[in-house]
């Protein structure tokens, strides 16, 4: 079965900071690959995906992902945090018709 | 466009009742996928629908079903609640099934299980 691994648990960075969100998943074929974030007492909203091509995704609000196969990773990133970027993160992947599998989430904390 | 919406938004129930979530997909999206998520164990898959018709389940005990009706609305319905069944459940919709298809999801109904 597949699995998500998303490294950090919370982090805290001060706003204009560069950001860095680890993600890792376990299967090796042919997968497809999302970041959803959910701001606090919001629902779930997508940030960017990965389907095919480009290996370096550009999501909304400044974000984007890179794809590196050899990795098994889908790492999110953004040059420069604001306070409004703090949220909860979710890296999750499918593949074939397998289901969304999520990861535990990364809280990220953006203090001024 | 509206959005996925779920009712009720709250729920309290306890121990040994059944409870019965809706979802109303975005206008036009025939897949309809449930989730629940708590803080121990994240968000886990639980059935997706497609065209009244169940295309996946999670690892989750026959407590837990689902149907979808004709006009894509999805309902979950749990029996003989237990404590850990307190979760946020999420809805999510696509408009089709398959793995390239963005999930839009809902606010979620939050039940508490007493």
């Amino acid at each position: 079965a597949q699995s998500v691994s998303q490294h950090n648990h919370h982090v805290i960075l001060s706003e204009a900071a560069s950001l860095e969100l680890g993600c890792n998943y376990s299967y090796g074929g042919t997968v497809n690959l999302f970041w959803y974030v959910q701001y606090p007492g919001q629902h779930l909203q997508l940030l960017l995906k990965y389907f095919s091509g480009d290996p370096l995704v550009k999501g909304i609000k400044g974000f984007e992902a890179e794809f590196i196969k050899s990795k098994f990773s889908f790492n999110l990133r953004k040059p420069s945090v604001q306070w409004s970027d703090t949220a909860e993160y979710f890296c999750a992947v499918n593949s074939g018709n397998t289901p969304l599998v999520f990861g535990k989430g990364t809280r990220l904390s953006v203090i001024a | 466009k509206a959005g996925v919406t779920q009712t009720p938004r709250y729920l309290i129930k306890t121990r040994g009742q059944q409870v019965t979530l809706s979802c109303s997909p975005i206008s036009g999206h025939r897949s309809v996928s449930w989730y629940q998520q708590t803080p121990g164990q994240g968000l886990q898959f639980l059935f997706e629908y497609f065209s009244e018709t169940q295309r996946n389940k999670g690892n989750f005990p026959g407590r837990f079903s689902g149907r979808q009706f004709s006009n894509s609305r999805s309902e979950m319905n749990v029996s003989t609640l237990e404590l850990g069944d307190s979760a946020l459940y999420l809805c999510a919709s696509s408009l089709i099934s398959g793995p390239q298809e963005t999930q839009y999801f809902g606010p979620g109904t939050r039940l508490l299980v007493l």
